[in-house]
């Protein structure tokens, strides 16, 4: 089974709450990313765990939180949610770091208002 | 940081038609060359990669060249199907173990008519 799982699928957030989406996977892979994703935009790489280490992009280290309490599951925290936030949010797995093929989630659309 | 171009942008064919899609990208110490391609409504499928260390890949109706030179890599897909329209991602990763990172390109929208 490669399949990687995201909950929620769709997230309606007020401009200053939090917002948690979870990701998980079942086929013990070691790394764990999370990318931001716009209409007709690249998808962006926000962060990603290699085993319970994180590692977050200087540009949005103090946008995104992270967790990882366990090998399956990976959450992504947003403290204040802004109206920038609004995107497709896309979880990936990996069994390794480095040239190693990442497998996708379906995706949570955050919507804030 | 390495930056990823994908041209076209999108792209419309006829069903049985070739197409072809070129990405470059900026950094030299890019190694790893995975392609995604995302159908309506459906999850970031990976459907080829190449390695620096090589020049041409196929698989079935994809073929994927690269040149190590211009930082350029090329998407050639034969014989297309209605099936293939979806959005097609480049990516580029340095394969530093330390990163994993991928960058990627904004996509090339393709719609193969039948």
């Amino acid at each position: 089974d490669t399949t990687v799982k995201q909950n929620p699928r769709y997230k309606l957030a007020r401009v200053g709450k939090p917002v948690n989406l979870i990701c998980s996977q079942t086929m013990n892979h070691d790394t764990m990313y999370w990318y931001q994703k716009k209409p007709n935009q690249a998808p962006k790489l926000l962060l990603f765990y290699y085993d319970k280490i994180l590692n977050r992009e200087a540009d949005t280290f103090e946008k995104f939180q992270s967790s990882r309490p366990n090998n399956s599951f990976c959450s992504l925290y947003i403290g204040s949610a802004g109206l920038e936030y609004s995107a497709m949010y896309l979880c990936a797995s990996s069994r390794a770091r480095g040239q190693d093929t990442q497998y996708f989630g379906p995706g949570t659309r955050l919507l804030v208002l | 940081g390495e930056q990823v171009e994908q041209l076209p942008s999108s792209l419309i064919v006829q069903e049985g038609a070739s197409v072809l899609i070129n990405c470059s990208y900026t950094d030299s110490a890019s190694v790893y060359f995975p392609w995604y391609k995302q159908e309506p409504g459906k999850r970031l499928q990976f459907i080829i990669d190449i390695r620096s260390n090589m020049e041409r890949k196929q698989n079935q109706r994809l073929t994927l060249l690269f040149d190590k030179k211009t930082k350029h890599l090329s998407l050639h897909i034969t014989a297309t199907q209605p099936g293939d329209s979806a959005i097609y991602f480049c990516s580029a990763s340095t394969g530093d173990t330390n990163t994993g990172k991928l960058t990627f390109g904004d996509g090339t929208v393709l719609t193969v008519k039948p």
